[in-house]
Parts: structure tokens; C-alpha cells; sequence
């Protein structure tokens, strides 16, 4: 497709289980961003690659939060041990080179932890 | 402590008429801004931004204006139409020459346009 492409675009957890959520970026865009939204809230940056390398990942909540882009391209958010506030919707954002704007956005993954 | 705000939750305007959705910063080092658009159950769509170079960025029915002195953008959507209601976002980033940097989000504001 010729956007970017979230999947699943919802996840129901139990407290305690592992996630992982994909992302295919918009195909040789090398630069590929993470944010979390919640309810209310404006999209918070997670982590930050470019191509396979992973530049900043200031913005990962806690080491329970993992992401990787093993050949830069698809990128996978791991979330170990969930817990209630990891609820959120998970955004994933790709640009065609670095310093470039603007970051076009994926759907987002819909995350429910009971 | 939010360094990009959007102060206004909601916003309701008539079709056809003029709507302005402000958005204040506190962080001088940002010198690029955009505006997203965003539906329910969608991810945020990229409408318009401006560099800090310039104070006006038109594009059809929208303008985005920026005050650097008052760390203020705004932006303007005229006419309205109902296909605009959405939330709207505003995000900032600091350009370095080594790679991107994150976008900074204020909460965004619902604009509702009524027929």
C-alpha cells in the first residue's frame, strides 16, 4: 500500500502478557518514529530510527518497552510485562529522509490492557 | 511541563464562515511547524506547517500564520466546511542537519462545523 500500515489495528491484553506491534513504513522511507497517544492527549514520542539504527529512544517509558528494525524497514514495539497505563493508542510514523517533514502517520494500534 | 499548547479542547464554527485554531510555544529552539488533521479512529493527517523563516504559509483554504516574538501560530480554514470537523493538532520540531527529530504535539482541538 502507499501508506503506512499499523498492525493489529487492535489489541485486547491481560495485565502482565507480552505485546508486539508492527509497522511497515511507506516503502524506502528511511526514517521511522514511535509515539503513544492517550485518551485526550496529543501523540507523545517514543523512539526514533533511521534506517535500521536506532538514534533516540529518550521517549520509551520504562525498559519494559522495546522497539527494533532489524533490516530498516518493518519496525516491531515490544511490550513486556503490560501494565494499565500502557493503554494508549501506538502511532507509528515514517519520513523519506532525515530532516525531513512531514512525518506521515500510520493508523495506530488501539492497546487495551485489562 | 507542555511546551507546545493548544488552550482551546473545542472549537464550533459555521459552515462557510472563518475558523482560527491557535497554538502557543515555549521552547525558542523549535524553527518548523506543522498542523495535523485527525478522524476518529485514524491516524493524523498532515494538512500544512510553516519554517520559523517565514511568518505566512498559504495552501487553498488554509493559512497558518507564525509570530516568533510570541511564540504563536494559528490556523485559518475559510469557509469552513463540515468535512473539517476533526480534531486538530498542533506539532513542532527542531531541524538538525544529522537526522530527524521528534514532533512535539499540543492535545489537539475538536472543531465541530455546523450546517
Amino acid at each position: 500500500g502507499a501508506g503506512v500500515s499499523q498492525s493489529p489495528r487492535y489489541k485486547v491484553a491481560k495485565r502482565g502478557q507480552d505485546v508486539a506491534l508492527r509497522c511497515d513504513p511507506i516503502s524506502g522511507h528511511v526514517s521511522l518514529f514511535w509515539y503513544q497517544q492517550a485518551l485526550g492527549q496529543g501523540p507523545e514520542f517514543l523512539t526514533y530510527f533511521q534506517n535500521e539504527a536506532q538514534l533516540d529512544k529518550s521517549g520509551l517509558p520504562s525498559d519494559r518497552f522495546f522497539a527494533e528494525r532489524p533490516e530498516g524497514s518493518v519496525s516491531t514495539l515490544k511490550i513486556q510485562r503490560t501494565q494499565q497505563e500502557d493503554s494508549a493508542v501506538y502511532l507509528c510514523a515514517s519520513s523519506p529522509r532525515q530532516g525531513v517533514q512531514p512525518q506521515h502517520f500510520g493508523d495506530g494500534t488501539r492497546l487495551s490492557i485489562l | 511541563d507542555q511546551q507546545v499548547k493548544q488552550n482551546s479542547p473545542s472549537l464550533s464554527v459555521q459552515e462557510g464562515r472563518i475558523s482560527i485554531l491557535n497554538c502557543d510555544y515555549t521552547n525558542s529552539m523549535f524553527d518548523y511547524f506543522l498542523w495535523y488533521k485527525k478522524y476518529p479512529a485514524e491516524g493524523p493527517t498532515f494538512l500544512i506547517s510553516i519554517s520559523s523563516i517565514k511568518d505566512k504559509n498559504e495552501d487553498g483554504r488554509f493559512t497558518v500564520f507564525l509570530n516568533k516574538s510570541a511564540k504563536h501560530l494559528s490556523l485559518h480554514i475559510v469557509p469552513s466546511q463540515p468535512g473539517d470537523s476533526a480534531v486538530y493538532f498542533c506539532a513542532a520540531s527542531v531541524f538538525v542537519n544529522s537526522g530527524n527529530t521528534p514532533l512535539v504535539f499540543g492535545k489537539g482541538t475538536r472543531l465541530s462545523v455546523i450546517a
